[in-house]
C-alpha cells in the first residue's frame, strides 16, 4: 500500500490567482493521477502525471489551466491557474504501484474561490 | 462524459439490513473497483474484481461483475451505522473512471 500526503488540505483563494497543490507518496509508484470532485459529484480525471514529461490531459482539461509537474516517482504538483468560482472543488491526488491495480488517494484539497 | 452510472443515487436502510448498489460502465475493462468516501474526503479502496472473475467476497462485501452487460453490483451484508458513506465504482481499462456514486445512510 501507499500513503499519500496532500497539501494544503483546504484553501480559500481570490479569483484570478493560482494555487499549487502538492502530493507526496511514501513509496515509489508507477502511476499518479489528479482528479477533481465538484460539490456533490463524482470524481473526474483531470490528467495522468508522467514522470519527467508532460502530463496526459483528459478531454476538457488543458495544460494552461492545470499545469502538472512530476519530477520523480514520489512527488507531483497540480496548479489551478487564474482561478474562478467555478474552480471551487475538491482536488484529489491518486497513485498506484502498477497498471490495473488498486489506487490510493490523498485526503484531498478543498478549494474555495471567492 | 467520463462517468459511468450507479443506482440508486441514495439508499437509506436500518442497521442489520443488506445494502445493494449497482454500477454500469461504458468501455471494455481490465478490472472494476469499488471505493468508499466519507464526508468528501479521500477515497478508500474496498475491493477489485478482474474482468475474468464473476464474483468476489471480502468480509461483509460481495461484488459481482457481468462484462456482457457492462455492470457490477456491491452487496454489503449486515450493515452498520459506520457503513454510512458514499460508495463509488470505478472501471479500469488503463485509466480509472468513476461512477456517479451511491450515498448510503445506515440508521441505528
Amino acid at each position: 500500500s501507499a500513503v499519500i500526503s496532500q497539501k494544503p488540505s483546504r484553501d480559500i483563494c481570490q479569483r484570478g490567482t493560482s494555487l499549487t497543490i502538492q502530493c507526496q507518496v511514501d513509496s515509489q509508484v508507477t502511476m499518479m493521477f489528479w482528479y477533481r470532485q465538484q460539490p456533490g459529484q463524482s470524481l473526474t480525471l483531470i490528467a495522468t502525471a508522467n514522470q519527467g514529461s508532460e502530463a496526459t490531459y483528459e478531454s476538457g482539461f488543458v495544460i494552461d489551466k492545470f499545469p502538472i509537474s512530476r519530477p520523480n516517482l514520489t512527488f507531483s504538483t497540480l496548479t489551478v491557474s487564474n482561478m474562478s468560482p467555478e474552480d471551487s472543488s475538491i482536488y484529489l491526488c491518486s497513485a498506484s504501484g502498477a497498471l490495473n491495480t488498486e489506487a490510493f488517494f490523498g485526503q484531498g484539497t478543498r478549494l474555495t474561490v471567492v | 462524459s467520463q462517468q459511468g452510472e450507479e443506482d440508486p443515487q441514495a439508499l437509506s436502510i436500518q442497521e442489520g439490513e443488506n445494502a445493494t448498489m449497482n454500477c454500469s460502465y461504458k468501455t471494455s475493462i481490465n478490472n472494476l473497483q469499488w471505493y468508499r468516501q466519507n464526508s468528501g474526503r479521500g477515497l478508500v479502496h474496498l475491493i477489485l474484481i478482474r474482468s475474468n472473475e464473476r464474483e468476489k467476497h471480502s468480509g461483509r462485501l460481495r461484488v459481482t461483475l457481468d462484462t456482457s452487460k457492462k455492470s457490477s453490483s456491491l452487496l454489503i451484508t449486515a450493515s452498520r451505522a459506520a457503513d454510512t458513506a458514499s460508495y463509488f465504482c470505478a472501471s479500469q481499462g488503463g485509466k480509472l473512471i468513476f461512477g456517479q456514486g451511491t450515498e448510503l445512510s445506515v440508521k441505528p
